[in-house]
Order: C-alpha cells, then sequence, then structure tokens
C-alpha cells in the first residue's frame, strides 16, 4: 500500500457524461500526478500539481481539467465521454516537486 | 522536451537466468532516472532510482546502470524468478518542469 487513495475504483458510464475522478496524496506529500493508461499501452502523463497549483502539463484534452485543493486532495474531471476515454487513470504523489512517485490503486474507467 | 526510449518491447528468460532493459533519453539535462514494476492491473510501483551524480546503483537481485555521455540507463535483473514476471517502465524527469516521463515499458515473462 502506497499511501495513495483513489476513489472510485471502478467506473461505468456512457458516451457524452461527465466523470469526477477522486485521488488522496500520502500524507505530506505536496505534488499530485495524473496518468492515463489505456489497454496494453504506456504512462500517459496527464497534468501536475504542486501545493495546491499547476506545475506541468502534459498531453491532456481540453475535455479533461483537473484541480488540487487546500487539503491538497485532488480531483480529474472527465467530461464529453468517447468510447476511447476507456483507461485507467492513475494519481501518484511525491513529496515536494519531481520527487519519487507513488502511485494510487487507479480508477478504471469504461465508456460504453 | 524529455523524449524515453525503451527496449526490448518483450523479453522472455528462463527462470534464473538474467534478464537487461535498456532506456535512453534525450535531455542531457535530466537527472533523475526511476524504474517502476507493474504487475497485471496493479499500480506501478517503484524498484529501484538512481540520480545522475551516480553511475550505478544495486538493491539485491536488481541493479541499474547509468551513462550520462550516452544517454542510456538499463535495469538487470539478476536470478529472475517468475514473481518477476511484470511489465517495467523506465522514466526521466525533465528538469526545466520537473515532469517525469516514462519509457513505453517492457513486458517481462520469466519461464519456470
Amino acid at each position: 500500500d502506497s499511501g495513495v487513495t483513489q476513489t472510485p475504483k471502478h467506473l461505468i458510464t456512457a458516451t457524452g457524461q461527465r466523470v469526477t475522478l477522486r485521488c488522496s496524496p500520502r500524507s505530506g506529500d505536496l505534488s499530485v500526478y495524473w496518468y492515463q493508461q489505456s489497454l496494453d499501452q504506456g504512462l500517459q502523463f496527464l497534468i501536475q500539481y504542486y501545493n495546491g497549483e499547476e506545475r506541468a502539463k502534459g498531453n491532456i484534452l481540453e475535455r479533461f481539467s483537473a484541480q488540487q485543493f487546500p487539503d491538497l486532495h485532488s480531483e480529474l474531471n472527465l467530461s464529453s465521454l468517447e468510447l476511447g476515454d476507456s483507461a485507467l487513470y492513475f494519481c501518484a504523489s511525491s513529496p515536494n516537486k519531481g520527487d519519487t512517485q507513488y502511485f494510487g490503486p487507479g480508477t478504471r474507467l469504461t465508456v460504453l | 522536451g524529455e523524449n524515453v526510449e525503451q527496449h526490448p518491447s518483450t523479453l522472455s528468460v528462463q527462470e534464473g537466468d538474467s534478464a537487461v532493459i535498456k532506456c535512453t533519453y534525450s535531455d542531457s539535462a535530466s537527472n533523475y532516472f526511476p524504474w517502476y514494476k507493474q504487475e497485471l492491473g496493479k499500480r506501478p510501483q517503484l524498484i529501484i532510482d538512481i540520480r545522475s551524480n551516480v553511475g550505478e546503483k544495486k538493491d539485491q537481485r536488481i541493479a541499474v546502470t547509468l551513462n550520462k555521455t550516452a544517454k542510456h540507463f538499463s535495469l538487470h535483473i539478476t536470478e529472475t524468478q517468475p514473481e518477476d514476471s511484470a511489465v517495467y517502465f523506465c522514466a526521466a524527469r525533465e528538469t526545466s518542469y520537473d515532469k517525469v516521463i516514462f519509457g513505453p515499458g517492457t513486458s517481462l515473462s520469466v519461464i519456470p
């Protein structure tokens, strides 16, 4: 157990819908990262937050947005969902910027 | 930005043999190189990491070497066991934005 929690574990929804994925970092970690992993694919970096502020952006679609709250938990919002958005979404946290990242268990999103 | 390549994409070895996975990176300023192991359906877990001021690091059956001049680093697993079967990801940290860029992964199968 890495200490990073993610909810929900599984999410099944329909195309066009909007979902919110939640991540709680390890106690004391200030950075949160979001990754997308499609079937048999690698880890695609989406976005990083550090102490409430956006720090770095990857290949995140405009339909996706995220934020980190004052208590340091983070939410990833996915809207206008498409079949291709079906994937495992991982959150990771680290103590500062660019430190060793510890991954949560992931949220498996299925878009039907 | 940083680009990480990883070879081979799949690797099969007999139990007890050694396995070597190689990665190259493009940004000469990158200074942190973690390796993650991901079992099917599970979270990526850090197994070893190396910083740019070190050429080699060992942890029991796992070792990582770094050649900064050639911009490549390798993972060595000795005396492989069936439980080593997993997907292994190398990564490099971009110093400019503290993003960690992952390689595409290597699927390792250890045959009993």
